[in-house]
């Protein structure tokens, strides 16, 4: 089944103590995007890859990395969390760049919470 | 200036009645996509259609459809029949061609629609 694999689905932890979001995606899909959601400010993008080896920041990028080492990965790590990235978040993915017509693919989500 | 403009923060629908919930978008980009996505309380973001700028005919579906109207800027999604399981959160969203390749072509969501449908 095609699909976007976001884990863990839930967390609770501390802030300061590192942690990653894992995201995989098994449709070969070369475009790979974090997002993060909050009531009232919408869905806003973190970083975004066009490709393996190619990254760049969204809209929100502070305190937050990426890397795509691989075409299926994208994970998101955060060194320091901060009580301010309390958020549901979301890997999404689409096959190629070249056009708009690509619907992006996200995967459940992962809210997060940090105390 | 919002890009893209929901207008109806919930709506109700008795079940098996036809809804539309409304969206508008703002570009001055002549190729650009719209997109709607349902988010039911699980949380999850599925998609749900498409509409090209160019498209001359509305996008359909199952029981979704776009209507779009491209002069007024406007890409409604009509819901058929609605049942219990369409009750969610619906975001309209809009990709342009330009921003693609300088700001990666990221998904610009409106506010959302929150749709509760009746038994």
């Amino acid at each position: 089944e095609a699909q976007v694999t976001q884990n863990p689905r839930y967390l609770i932890t501390v802030t300061g103590k590192k942690l990653t979001v894992t995201c995989s995606q098994n449709m070969n899909h070369e475009y790979m995007s974090w997002y993060r959601q909050d009531p009232g400010l919408g869905l806003r993008q973190i970083y975004y890859s066009m490709n393996v080896e190619v990254t760049d920041k969204g809209d929100v990028p502070e305190g937050y990395k990426v890397s795509r080492k691989e075409k299926r990965n994208f994970p998101l790590i955060l060194e320091s969390p901060s009580p301010n990235q309390t958020s549901l978040y979301f890997c999404a993915s689409s096959l190629g760049d070249r056009g708009t017509n690509q619907p992006q693919h996200f995967g459940d989500g992962t809210r997060l919470s940090i105390l | 200036a919002q890009k893209i403009t929901q207008t109806q923060p919930g709506m109700f629908v008795q079940e098996k009645e036809a809804v539309t919930l409304d969206c508008t978008y703002d570009t001055s980009d002549q190729s650009y996509g719209l997109f709607w996505y349902k988010q039911p309380s699980s949380g999850e973001m599925i998609f749900l259609i498409y509409q090209g700028s160019y498209d001359e005919q509305n996008a359909t579906e199952g029981r979704y459809s776009l209507n779009f109207q491209k002069a007024r800027k406007s890409a409604n999604l009509v819901i058929s029949a609605s049942q219990l399981g369409d009750s969610a959160m619906y975001f309209c969203a809009m990709r342009e061609a330009k921003k693609i390749y300088n700001q990666g072509g990221k998904l610009i969501f409106g506010q959302g629609t929150e749709l509760s449908v009746k038994p």
